[in-house]
């Protein structure tokens, strides 16, 4: 299906592990973004992609690292995980950025524990 | 920081009432935007209004802006138990080719 899909749904990782969430997109936006929601602080921009192989950093960059070798993907690396990281991720898509609408993925919990 | 910061925080009404939420922002912008949160779900677009409109219409819903203000309105008609959902504005932060999103509204729809 058309869309953007972000995997896993769900994932409790331990503290200090890497762990990967991956999100695609299968209309060709040239942007994609991913943001954090947490209770109190709303969505949080971590980072964000205006074209293959060009990234940027969001407002809250540390501890995660990001690639776009290719425009439908956009995975998100935890390089170490710690508790603060406990979140839901959100990714989302966008052909003109800011100046449209996003499209946003259902998300993924990820527990560090 | 947050760009935008909705008002109230929590709204419970009864079904056909209109809801109203109100979203306040810092700087200029070239557009804000709406947009509705199912519980566990993702945030789906429901409107953008640009800086040189000053009201919108989709369906039920209504978006004012005052950019003197730095103020937006969010206003859904005839509410229903299925408008029962969070609601973020976003702003761009003057062509901005990134969103900033409020704490959101969470709205409680009573059938």
């Amino acid at each position: 299906d058309a869309g953007i899909t972000q995997s896993p749904r769900y994932k409790i990782t331990e503290t200090g592990r890497q762990v990967t969430l991956m999100c695609h997109q299968t209309w060709s936006h040239s942007y994609m973004f991913w943001y954090r929601q947490d209770l109190g602080h709303g969505l949080r921009l971590i980072y964000y992609s205006a074209a293959a192989d060009i990234t940027d950093k969001g407002e809250v960059p540390d501890g995660y690292v990001v690639s776009r070798s290719k425009t439908e993907n956009f995975p998100l690396t935890l390089e170490s995980a710690t508790r603060s990281q406990t979140s839901v991720y959100f990714c989302a898509s966008s052909e003109s950025g800011g100046q449209g609408g996003y499209t946003f993925g259902s998300g993924t919990r990820l527990t560090v524990v | 920081s947050q760009q935008g910061e909705e008002d109230p925080q929590a709204l419970s009404i009864q079904e056909g009432e209109n809801a109203t939420m109100n979203c306040s922002y810092k700087t200029s912008i070239n557009n804000l935007q709406w947009y509705r949160q199912n519980s566990g779900r993702g945030l789906v677009h429901l409107i953008l209004i640009r800086s040189n409109e000053r009201e919108k219409h989709s369906g039920r819903l209504r978006v004012t802006l005052d950019t003197s203000k730095k103020s937006s309105s969010l206003l859904i008609t005839a509410s229903r138990a299925a408008d029962t959902a969070s609601y973020f504005c976003a702003t761009d932060r003057e062509y901005g080719n990134k969103l900033v999103f409020g704490a959101g509204t969470i709205l409680r729809v009573k059938s």
